[in-house]
């Protein structure tokens, strides 16, 4: 089992929609967890941390993160086609971050 | 401020050679780590470095070592190269802050460095 779970995509929205990204983790140890966006040829780029149970909003972006259940998501609202890239959870436990393996988001015009 | 800086941006090596990489942190930045990202494997951690000192290293084989300088930048080393260490390599920096608190540290990439082994 990976110790971090992304539902695998493709994932199309229409510009304007709400894009929803799930992720879980298996390690009870982790401590907080990343979001970022890889553009393709390019490198990770932060989009969110959160370390606390609850919401964290920044602008059009919202992760929520549940530790009971081992969950973490992204809401992306107002969807761009600037967004359309793949989105990577990660996370942090012990100094390492682990990674999922990405969803493909593509936003429609 | 600057963002983390790796170089070179491209290598082309051949088998057998070793290879050297070089990632400087955004300053202030203390806290340095290296990933490995391929088309099969994801991005996959390699180690990281807090004041000189490796405090976690992934399941690599010892032909992959690092190092970090007192002035935080870090270097990572691949010898004796094989086919399938062809990948991108990112160096990530955070600043844990006083209190070396880790956990809300956000880690940011650098542009990385795509290494080909022919």
């Amino acid at each position: 089992q990976k110790e971090v779970e992304q539902n695998s995509g493709p994932l199309s929205v229409p510009e304007g929609a709400i894009a929803s990204l799930n992720c879980t983790y298996s390690d009870r140890g982790s401590q907080s967890f990343f979001w970022y966006r890889q553009y393709s040829g390019k490198s990770p780029e932060l989009i969110m941390f959160i370390y606390s149970n609850g919401d964290k909003e920044d602008g059009r972006f919202t992760a929520q993160l549940n530790k009971a259940s081992q969950y973490v998501s992204l809401l992306i609202r107002d969807s761009q086609p600037s967004d359309s890239a793949t989105y990577l959870c990660a996370a942090l436990n012990d100094y390492k971050l682990s990674f999922g393996a990405g969803t493909t988001v593509t936003v429609r015009a | 401020k600057a963002g983390v800086t790796q170089t070179p941006r491209y290598l082309i090596k051949t088998r057998g050679q070793q290879v050297t990489l070089s990632c400087s942190p955004i300053s202030g930045h203390r806290s340095v780590s290296w990933y490995q990202q391929t088309p099969g494997q994801g991005l996959q951690f390699l180690f990281e470095y807090f004041s000189e000192t490796q405090r976690n290293k992934g399941n690599f084989p010892g032909r992959f070592s690092g190092r970090q300088f007192s002035n935080s930048r870090s270097e990572m080393n691949v010898s004796t190269l094989e086919l399938g260490d062809s990948a991108l390599y990112l160096c990530a920096s955070s600043d844990p802050g006083q209190g070396a608190l880790f956990y809300n540290s956000p880690l940011h990439f650098g542009n990385g460095t795509r290494l080909t082994v022919t």
